[in-house]
C-alpha cells in the first residue's frame, strides 16, 4: 500500500536556526507532492507543491522543498525559522491520475523566540 | 474568492446516536469534495471523495457514510456513532480541472463521542 512517512514528529528550534523536515513516500509511479501547514487556530493550508519540472520548489514564507525521485523524498527546508513558523506540517502525496491523497502523520514544529 | 464552511465546529454526542456533519463550498462550481479524519499522531485519513452530485467513493470501510445532494454540499453521516468515531473531521475541495490538484480545507469539526 502507498504510504507517506514523516520521521520527525516533534521539532523544537530556536529562531534563526535552519529547518529540514523529512518526507518519504512509497510509490514507484508518477506523483504530485505537497506540503501543507496548520498554524494554531487556522485552517490547513498549502505551503508548496510539486507537479513537474524543476525539482526544487519554492513556497510561501521562505520555505522550499526538493523532490529527489531516486530517494522517494520531498524534504521541506527553511534556512532561518521564525517564531511565527510554529505550526504542524504535513507532507502529502497523490498518485497522478487519482483522487486518493495520502498524508503523513505530521510534524509539530515549535520555534522558541 | 472561494470559501469552505463546516458546521458544527464542535460536537459532543453519545455512543449510538446519529451524526450529520455538513460542508459547503462557495465561489466555485463542480468541485471535487473530500472528507478526512485527523487523529492525533496519525495524520489525515481520507474517508470519502466525490467528483459530482451523487457520486461518492469510500476509502475506508466503517460505519460512516457520505452524500452529496447538491453540487457544493457534502454531508458526512452515521446512523450509530462508536467511541472510535471521535476525532477531528475536515472537509476539503479541489478544482475539477484535473486530478491531483491542490486541496483547500475547511475549519473542521471536532467530534467527541462519549
Amino acid at each position: 500500500a502507498q504510504s507517506v512517512s514523516q520521521h520527525n514528529h516533534h521539532v523544537i528550534l530556536s529562531e534563526a536556526a535552519s529547518l529540514e523536515l523529512g518526507c518519504n513516500y512509497s510509490y514507484g509511479g508518477t506523483v504530485n507532492l505537497f506540503w501543507y501547514v496548520q498554524y494554531p487556530g487556522q485552517h490547513l493550508q498549502l505551503l508548496l507543491k510539486y507537479f513537474s519540472g524543476d525539482p526544487l520548489v519554492k513556497g510561501i514564507k521562505g520555505f522550499e522543498a526538493e523532490f529527489i525521485k531516486s530517494k522517494f523524498s520531498f524534504n521541506l527546508r527553511k534556512p532561518s525559522v521564525q517564531w511565527s513558523d510554529t505550526a504542524e506540517y504535513f507532507c502529502a502525496v497523490v498518485t497522478s491520475g487519482t483522487y486518493k491523497y495520502i498524508f503523513g502523520t505530521g510534524t509539530r514544529l515549535k520555534v522558541l523566540a | 474568492s472561494q470559501t469552505i464552511h463546516q458546521w458544527p465546529a464542535t460536537l459532543v454526542q453519545p455512543v449510538g446516536s446519529p451524526l450529520s456533519l455538513e460542508c459547503t463550498v462557495e465561489g466555485t462550481s463542480n468541485p471535487n469534495l473530500y472528507w478526512y479524519r485527523q487523529a492525533a499522531g496519525r495524520g489525515l485519513q481520507l474517508l470519502f471523495y466525490s467528483v459530482g452530485i451523487g457520486q461518492i467513493s469510500s476509502e475506508v470501510p466503517q460505519n460512516l457514510s457520505a452524500s452529496r445532494p447538491q453540487d457544493r454540499q457534502f454531508i458526512l453521516s452515521s446512523k450509530k456513532l462508536l467511541l472510535s468515531d471521535s476525532g477531528f473531521y475536515l472537509c476539503a475541495w479541489s478544482p475539477i480541472a484535473g486530478v491531483g490538484e491542490t486541496q483547500y480545507f475547511g475549519p473542521g469539526t471536532r467530534l467527541l463521542v462519549l
